[in-house]
């Protein structure tokens, strides 16, 4: 079967870093998308790997492992504002896009 | 910035009743996309549609959802006979290409299906 596991939820403090694990396991695999989700309204887009390797944009970064079947999203210098829910989410063979349930993540000042 | 727009943002409906979503993808994009959301549960694909055809969709797009590119710019997802189970806030999103380097998805604001 199709899975994306995340952790539900993270606590982390404003200007710290912090690191959103997720585990796939999808037919086929053609990339691995992180879009963050503020409460109500729709995803937008943060990254994308189909590589092994960090790709690094800004405060944010991704990292893919295929052989592990392994990603993060590791967010620097944490403002308020990114308080949301960040979706993991990966491209199956179909290059349909399978979601992980979000990992919500708090930041307190 | 280009955006994708969605129509309206919140439908209340009865079940049983026909409803349509309306999305105005960004215009020089090609793959089109419905997704839906349920209330604190993950995103769900339904569909993706490309070459005025259904590329892809999926178990829970069953008999009673349709698409439909009406003209250039609309992009339809109808739900013939509503089911309370329908109620979630539904996501239309395009891309440029989906097999090529411009694979990002922008999401429309999403429609907030409500049904009683």
């Amino acid at each position: 079967g199709q899975n994306i596991d995340q952790p539900t939820e993270m606590t982390a403090t404003e200007g710290a870093i912090v690191q959103i694990n997720c585990t796939y396991q999808t037919s086929g695999f053609n990339g691995l998308f992180w879009y963050q989700q503020h409460a109500g309204e729709a995803p937008t887009f943060l990254s994308y790997n189909v590589l092994d390797g960090l790709e690094e944009k800004g405060r944010f970064s991704s990292f893919l492992s295929r052989s592990k079947g392994y990603s993060y999203l590791l967010l620097k210098e944490l403002q308020m504002k990114d308080s949301a829910s960040y979706l993991c989410a990966s491209m199956d063979s179909n290059y349909q896009l399978i979601w992980g349930a979000g990992t919500k993540l708090i930041i307190k000042p | 910035e280009p955006e994708v727009t969605q129509t309206p943002s919140h439908q209340v409906t009865q079940m049983g009743q026909e409803v349509i979503l309306r999305c105005v993808p960004i215009s020089n994009h090609l793959y089109f996309y419905w997704y839906r959301q349920i209330l604190g549960q993950k995103v769900e694909f339904l569909v993706s549609f490309y070459n005025n055809e259904i590329s892809e969709k999926s178990e829970i797009f069953d008999d009673q959802f349709s698409v439909e590119r009406p003209d250039g710019s609309n992009f339809t997802l109808k739900i013939r006979s509503t089911k309370l189970e329908d109620s979630a806030m539904y996501f239309c999103a395009s891309s440029e290409e989906v097999r090529e380097i411009s694979y990002e998805q922008y999401f429309g604001p999403g429609t907030r299906l409500t049904v009683t």
